[in-house]
């Protein structure tokens, strides 16, 4: 079935920077495109950013383009989210997800989520 | 951004059958997934594409899609059934995925 294991979560200020990284296992990691996406209590699911299997397309929800970069290392199997210039509104729990295709997707197997807090 | 309207919460009685819909303009030419997430957990996908069962997710998980409105059903719901629901589609404005506001399903 497999696993995603998140970590990376924890306080930041803001302004400041976290990476985020997500950890697969019991499946061929480098077959899946993956994806991030957040959940606030307030805005309920949001997206954040998808990557292809190899890594050679990215997109990013406009709300975090320019600050966030995905990215994944398949030899480690590991899924990454470098978050730069970080804002209270992106205190998020953050899950990670395999998605069936690059575009017109669904999410088909989540992590258990890292929260992060960007607070002052 | 496309909008998915989705009633806040619903209460129903061990064994009978729940409706959990999602609104949106003309959504019936998009394909929808439904997403369970329990309490503290992570969500799960228990229908794609409109009406497709992904393995393991009981027969009881139904879905279907016309018009402005998607629906969920779950059939003779169980207590582990209590859980938040997510309808979810493709925007082809934006190029992304958007998510309704959620539902949350008490059984009584």
């Amino acid at each position: 079935e497999g696993q995603l294991l998140e970590s990376g979560g924890g306080v930041v200020q803001p302004g400041g920077s976290l990476r985020l990284s997500c950890a697969a296992s019991g499946f061929t990691f480098s077959t899946y495109a993956m994806s991030w996406v957040r959940q606030t209590p307030g805005k309920g699911l949001e997206w954040v950013s998808v990557i292809s299997n190899s890594g050679g397309r990215t997109f990013y929800a406009d709300s975090v383009k320019g600050r966030f970069t995905i990215s994944r290392d398949n030899s480690k199997n590991t899924l990454y989210l470098q978050m730069n210039s970080l804002r209270v509104e992106d205190t998020a729990v953050y899950y990670c997800a395999t998605v069936n295709q690059l575009l017109m997707y669904y999410f088909g197997k989540w992590g258990q989520g890292t929260l992060v807090t960007v607070s002052s | 951004s496309y909008v998915l309207t989705q009633p806040p919460s619903l209460s129903v009685a061990p064994g009978k059958t729940a409706r959990i819909t999602c609104g949106g303009n003309n959504i019936g030419t998009k394909s929808v997934h439904w997403y369970q997430q329990r309490p503290g957990q992570a969500p799960v996908l228990v229908i794609c594409y409109d009406s497709d069962r992904p393995s393991g997710i009981p027969e009881r998980f139904s879905g279907s899609n016309s018009g402005n409105t998607a629906t969920l059903t779950i059939s003779r719901v169980e207590a582990g059934d209590e859980a938040d629901y997510y309808c979810q589609v493709w925007d082809n404005i934006s190029n992304y995925p958007v998510f309704g506001g959620g539902s949350k399903l008490t059984v009584l």
